[in-house]
């Protein structure tokens, strides 16, 4: 059964700084891996998605790599800014297996 | 477009009482995804359709939860009785491409006393 795990469950940065969020999978058996914005009392906006042939996937500030075979992908954000504070979920897919999730990392920028 | 739409946004009741979620997928999706999510669990799939047809029904916790999609446009979530641990966020998703690249609704929060 796949497991998604995210490292740490909570950040705090100053406003400026880069920063990065860890996910990690067991099974690396994956179709692809998405990372995904959720704010308070909101639903979940896809930020990236990464195709399981693909190493990493970019869109403006956000940078999100993927490593299949050691089963991490990390979400790289530059230049941190307030308005970047939110959750912040990994999820992967395999076969026609829906999407399974992390616990989420809560990022607090700090301005 | 609208986006996936839920209702109620919030939903307040007590225990042993009826709860019918409802969820309107954005017009030209084919599948329909329910999630719950809590603190403790985090983000849990319920159950998944595709062209209306429940596909994976794994994750729904007990006989207690039933969903339905009788069209293309609408789905429910149904949980009778409620209990207080049912409460939570209940999220709905629809997707052109089977499982990839979900649309995620804003959530029902939950509140079962």
């Amino acid at each position: 059964k796949q497991e998604v795990t995210q490292i740490p469950a909570a950040l705090s940065v100053p406003e400026g700084e880069n920063l990065v969020l860890n996910c990690s999978f067991t099974d690396s058996a994956i179709y692809n891996l998405q990372w995904f914005r959720q704010d308070p009392g909101k639903g979940l906006t896809s930020l990236l998605l990464i195709q399981s042939s693909q190493r990493e996937q970019t869109s403006g500030r956000l940078n999100a790599s993927l490593d299949k075979s050691s089963g991490r992908s990390t979400l790289y954000i530059a230049a941190s800014q307030p308005g970047d504070s939110a959750t912040y979920l990994c999820a992967v897919t395999s076969g026609n297996t829906p999407l399974v999730f992390g616990k989420g990392t809560r990022l607090s920028v700090i301005a | 477009d609208a986006g996936v739409i839920q209702s109620p946004r919030h939903e307040v009741t007590e225990m042993g009482q009826e709860v019918t979620l409802r969820c309107k997928p954005i017009s030209g999706h084919n599948s329909l995804f329910w999630y719950r999510q809590t603190m403790m669990r985090g983000l849990e799939l319920l159950i998944y359709f595709n062209n209306n047809v429940p596909i994976d029904d794994s994750g729904m916790p007990e006989d207690r939860f039933s969903a339905k999609m009788p069209n293309a446009s609408f789905s429910t979530l149904k949980i009778q009785p409620s209990e207080p641990r049912d409460s939570a966020v209940y999220f709905c998703a629809s997707s052109f491409k089977g499982p990839y690249e979900q649309y995620f609704g804003p959530g029902t929060r939950l509140t079962v006393t």
